[in-house]
């Protein structure tokens, strides 16, 4: 089946690591977009890769990095520079990016930094 | 970007219809409105989208107003799993998806 693959599912780290969530996607989609979610709260973009080898900042991109080596590969690191980093992490792709584009969204990854 | 005003939550009884505004008054000729939904503790999925003509899938029904200043999302008989937060969504080529906070359903049996 084709989809979007984030993990783990829950992820505990303490204050001061850096961690970083994967995404994998087997759909072939140029365009893929990591978006933090907080309680209550709409989604906000932290980084966008709209091809291999290529990737821009988003809304709230301090505290995170992100690499596209690979089409089907969108990690995203949070590293220790992120002041509140406890939130729920979702990872999305599409094939390209433009307004007919669906996206297509992982089940997410709750991050919880104590 | 155009921005979105939609109600923060609403009810519905099972098996009714539910008609889910989203005023657009900023809209561009050219933007196309897109309606996710997501449910506890998941990503969010696709709906249906539009530019000017109604729109129906096995999901949805989306009116669209003549002037598309706002847009209607339409579940034409409600189930306990359409219980969700739904986002309205204006979106032109070169922009990214805005997830504004949405609407919440509460569909009650």
């Amino acid at each position: 089946d084709g989809g979007i693959t984030q993990s783990p599912k829950y992820l505990f780290r303490k204050e001061g690591q850096n961690v970083t969530l994967s995404c994998e996607q087997n759909l072939n989609h140029d365009a893929m977009y990591w978006y933090r979610q907080d309680p209550g709260q709409g989604l906000r973009l932290i980084y966008y890769s709209q091809i291999v080898n290529d990737f821009q900042k988003g809304d709230i991109a301090e505290g995170y990095s992100v690499s596209r080596e690979k089409k089907e590969s969108f990690p995203l690191t949070v590293t220790s520079a992120q002041k509140n980093p406890t939130a729920f992490y979702l990872c999305a792709s599409s094939i390209g990016w433009g307004r007919h584009t669906e996206a297509f969204f992982g089940q997410g990854t709750r991050l919880t930094v104590v | 970007d155009a921005k979105t005003t939609q109600p923060n939550s609403m009810e519905s009884n099972e098996e009714e219809p539910v008609h889910l505004p989203c005023n657009h008054s900023t809209i561009s000729g050219t933007d196309y409105i897109h309606w996710y939904r997501q449910l506890p503790s998941q990503g969010p999925e696709y709906v249906i989208h539009g530019l000017t003509s109604n729109v129906n899938n096995r999901m949805a029904s989306l009116a669209i107003a003549e002037d598309r200043k706002s847009s209607t999302l339409i579940l034409h008989r409600a189930t306990l799993r359409d219980a969700a937060v739904y986002y309205c969504i204006p979106n032109n080529y070169g922009q990214n998806f805005v997830f504004g906070p949405g609407t919440r359903l509460s569909v009650l049996p």
